[in-house]
């Protein structure tokens, strides 16, 4: 049973556009949240969280979403880059500290 | 210097062998994992380390075994490998203290190829 989803396998996006990852999420005890970017042939590596006390985190491009009603958290890049081409993984653990549950990725294609 | 180190990052052999892939944390965190990547891209948690303490084990056969010499060091030994075990294996490791993020380093894995 997948308790974090994301729906969409892949994405491809213009650079300078937006770029929206969804992540969908069923246990409603998660409270704490990370997406991490992997390259081919490399380990994932963090980019942005947030918890449940909060709605939105910013970092430079990087947005963080979360809906707590919907279960359901997004990261926006703007402006996108060829650079950002990767797998974007969601994880979400119960309270900080944790053990974290991932999804199963999307891959975003940044087009020049 | 490499925060999270792993070797050996390919590793092919028979089936019914014994290997291990090492770990190694240079950034003193006090708790570390080994995560499976199977061939759906699910990257599932295997087994965590605190402070030379196994407190988790994710329904993972027993022929696999942790063993941390040291809370910088959690190596994965895999006994009678079988063809399903092939997979991208990571280390990651983290502090569960109330500092920072908390998030995971991994390493960059190590692609098991089980012939």
């Amino acid at each position: 049973d997948q308790q974090v989803k994301q729906n969409s396998p892949s994405l491809s996006v213009q650079e300078g556009r937006i770029s929206i990852l969804n992540c969908d999420y069923t246990n409603s005890m998660f409270d704490y949240f990370l997406w991490y970017k992997k390259y081919p042939a490399e380990g994932p590596t963090f980019l942005i969280s947030i918890s449940s006390i909060k709605d939105k985190n910013e970092d430079g491009r990087f947005t963080v979403f979360l809906n707590k009603s919907a279960k359901h958290l997004s990261l926006h890049i703007v402006p996108s880059q060829p650079g950002d081409s990767a797998v974007y993984f969601c994880a979400a653990s119960k309270n900080y500290g944790q053990n974290f549950v991932f999804g199963p990725g999307t891959r975003l294609s940044v087009l020049p | 210097d490499t925060a999270v180190s792993q070797t050996p990052k390919y590793l092919v052999t028979q089936m019914g062998n014994d290997k291990s892939i090492k770990c190694e944390q240079n950034l003193g965190h006090d708790t570390m994992y080994w995560y499976k990547q199977d061939s759906k891209k699910f990257l599932k948690i295997m087994f965590s380390y605190n402070n030379k303490e196994l407190i988790i084990n994710e329904t993972v056969p027993n022929r696999f075994s942790p063993k941390s010499p040291d809370k910088a060091h959690l190596n994965l030994h895999i006994n009678s490998l079988e063809l399903g075990d092939s997979a991208v294996y990571f280390c990651a490791s983290r502090t569960t203290h109330w500092e920072g993020t908390g998030e995971l380093f991994f390493g960059e894995g190590s692609r098991l190829t089980v012939l």
